[in-house]
């Protein structure tokens, strides 16, 4: 298994322009999460899904921020317009029924300029 | 919902030392506690978890102990070598949020 594939690795961009993170989960996982990790704040839950449906997107700082999941296997973090305090490394993880532990992803380094 | 708090945030050792990172948590209703370990630039990795109905878990040289009653768990390496040389996260799930809430994170250091 290739594990929990995020693209892109690193991404920058210039205050305002929309940022696309994409997740693609290890199959046969049924709840993925998205987390932020700054030196500041460390690892954040942003939003997680169970069967592809959002269960807890209390930790989406602001409508900025928004995360779908429209199917089993593809899951896209969104930030509109995107503000250099989301510079940040963003992790997808997955984990598989009765939660026998999170895989993570390798992440994507966002800088916004 | 749940809050973990972890100690101490820097650590260092002389290889061959022990190293010992706590964790307290908030919901009483968790009931899984897993120990992640990252290394710089890197992904975290899922070293070892414990579930509420064990007190001990060991695999080698690392070990994890869980007091529900106090709600505080403990990440112990023993004989630390320079690879061990990492952030090392606690977390906790499993209470009425149905996720995994992650402590701020140890830095240890292991000094050959």
């Amino acid at each position: 298994d290739a594990g929990v594939i995020q693209s892109p690795r690193h991404e920058v961009t210039e205050m305002g322009q929309e940022v696309t993170l994409r997740c693609k989960p290890i199959s046969g996982h049924n709840s993925l999460f998205w987390y932020r990790q700054t030196m500041m704040r460390g690892l954040e839950l942003l939003i997680y899904f169970n069967n592809n449906v959002p269960i807890d997107d209390s930790g989406m700082p602001e409508d900025r921020f928004s995360a779908k999941m429209p199917n089993a296997s593809f899951s896209t973090l969104k930030i509109q317009p995107s503000e250099p305090r989301d510079s940040a490394v963003y992790f997808c993880a997955s984990s598989p029924p009765l939660r026998a532990g999170y895989t993570f992803g390798s992440g994507t380094r966002l800088t916004v300029v | 919902g749940e809050n973990v708090e972890q100690h101490p945030s820097t650590l260092s050792v002389q290889e061959g030392d022990s190293a010992v990172i706590k964790c307290t948590y908030s919901d009483s209703a968790s009931n899984y506690f897993p120990w992640y370990k990252q290394e710089l630039g890197k992904r975290p990795q899922l070293i070892i978890d414990i579930r509420s109905n064990v007190g001990e878990k060991k695999d080698q040289r690392i070990a994890v102990t869980l007091n529900k009653t106090a709600k505080h768990f403990s990440l112990h390496i023993t004989e630390t070598q320079p690879e061990d040389s990492a952030v090392y996260f606690c977390a906790a799930s499993g209470g009425s949020q149905g996720n995994l809430i992650f402590g701020k994170g140890t830095k240890l250091s292991v000094k050959p």
